[in-house]
């Protein structure tokens, strides 16, 4: 199985920060890399898919980057509806596998 | 707009079974692979099984092989998962989740979720 691992776990940041999180992939997985936001209680929403292609209705403001074993997500200038859970996904190769989250908390 | 409306969770004994189903609307539901994912309480996500537009594929993690069957019934635009055999580590927030495009592309839409507790 191909392990991800996103870091940090969790951080604090105010509005108006720049937030990068970083996935790094335990093998190469080419641009096979998604990412995804949740809140709590909340199904998780599809951000970035492709490594760096926006899902339509998602704010530009999002942005992801990478090909290979090292993947990020940025968020340029973080919004109150940005405070979430982010996770980031390979569907290189089966199993499907998840980061263990990176959790964004209001500093 | 898409819609995915997961049913069936609830409490069971260990050793029990669980049928869920996913209903599907707003979209050609034949045309997508689709996916169940669950998360545990206060877990992580993991991906669960796969099924292809007409059910001739099928895919699962490891720890839920020979216990869990995915199918679906493109007529009733329904996904679902027999959970036989449950165990206390299969308790989770079971999602139903849209597969974008081709077989290896991104989840673009989930379902509200559905628990299932498996407990003496």
């Amino acid at each position: 199985d191909i392990q991800m691992t996103q870091s940090p776990s969790s951080l604090s940041a105010s509005v108006g920060d720049r937030v990068t999180i970083t996935c790094r992939a335990g093998q190469s997985i080419s641009s096979y890399l998604s990412w995804y936001q949740q809140k709590p209680g909340k199904a998780p929403k599809l951000l970035i898919y492709a490594a760096s292609s926006l899902k339509g209705g998602v704010p530009s403001r999002f942005s992801g980057s990478g090909s290979g074993t090292d993947f990020t997500l940025t968020i340029s200038s973080l919004q109150p509806e940005d405070f979430a859970t982010y996770h980031c996904q390979q569907t290189y190769t089966t199993p499907w596998t998840f980061g263990q989250g990176t959790k964004v908390e209001i500093k | 707009e898409v819609q995915l409306v997961e049913s069936g969770g609830g409490l069971v004994q260990p050793g029990g079974s669980l049928r869920l189903s996913c209903a599907a609307s707003e979209f050609t539901f034949g045309s997508h692979w689709m996916d169940w994912v669950r998360q545990a309480p206060g877990k992580g996500l993991e991906w669960v099984a796969n099924i292809k537009q007409d059910g001739s594929d099928k895919y699962y993690v490891d720890s839920v092989k020979g216990r869990f069957t995915i199918s679906r019934d493109n007529a009733k635009n329904s996904l679902y998962l027999q959970m036989n055999s449950l165990r206390a580590e299969d308790t989770a927030v079971y999602y139903c989740a849209r597969r974008r495009g081709t077989y290896s592309d991104a989840f673009d839409f989930w379902g509200q979720g559905t628990m299932v507790t498996v407990s003496s």
